[in-house]
């Protein structure tokens, strides 16, 4: 019934690998968000997407990048993982895009690179 | 890079006490502010969307005003039970993105 959920809850990798985190919601929105939350706990708008389309790419390292096979789905890929990339990353979706329409997160996933 | 603060940054209350805190955010441009409730171990969830200057929003207990000519929104807890310990978030709409506080934690004490 986790209306968005992502996978995994925690993932722990050495300095250089590739990985990946997973994004589904199933409220049938429009939009989806990466957001991450910084050392001083703000939330950082990274990517959005609109019906699979990126709208929003903030100042983000080419090593993240984003991908929405389906409009339920947003998944965040990061190659070459760096020490600096450790921090808790949010998935959100919203109805549709714009100021009136509220965010919901899933659970966040703690990354921690060694 | 939009200023967004809230104050205080963490409040401690007795059960039964009402508070209240303050969500900052710049006067000019002004879209929406949001508020959202996050608990320890879940994610944040939607309170109040809140779009109009003089908007006041209810929900049980917890109500929330807006004025935007000045730029602040605050948000009232009224006879605060420890199931209301949470971090409050507000967020800021503008250049279509959301700028988020870094919120108000609320503890509250039985």
């Amino acid at each position: 019934d986790t209306a968005v959920s992502q996978t995994p809850k925690y993932l722990v990798t050495q300095m250089g690998n590739d990985k990946s985190i997973k994004c589904e919601q199933n409220l049938g929105h429009d939009t989806m968000y990466w957001y991450k939350q910084d050392s001083k706990k703000f939330l950082k708008i990274m990517f959005s997407y609109n019906n699979k389309e990126l709208i929003i790419n903030e100042t983000v390292p080419n090593r993240f990048s984003p991908k929405s096979p389906d409009k339920a789905h947003l998944n965040l890929h990061i190659n070459s993982l760096e020490l600096g990339d450790s921090a808790v990353y949010f998935c959100a979706s919203s109805p549709v895009r714009g100021p009136n329409s509220p965010l919901h997160f899933g659970n966040g996933t703690r990354l921690t690179v060694t | 890079i939009l200023n967004v603060e809230q104050s205080p940054q963490s409040l401690h209350v007795q059960e039964g006490d009402s508070t209240n805190f303050t969500c900052s955010f710049p006067s000019s441009n002004f879209y929406a502010l949001h508020w959202y409730r996050w608990e320890t171990a879940k994610s944040p969830e939607a309170l109040f969307v809140m779009t109009l200057n003089g908007d006041e929003k209810k929900k049980g207990r917890i109500s929330a005003t807006l004025n935007t000519k000045e730029g602040y929104s605050y948000l009232y807890i009224k006879g605060s039970q420890p199931e209301d310990s949470a971090t409050y978030l507000c967020a800021f709409y503008n250049f279509n993105k959301f700028y988020f506080g870094s919120g108000t934690k609320l503890n509250v004490k039985p």
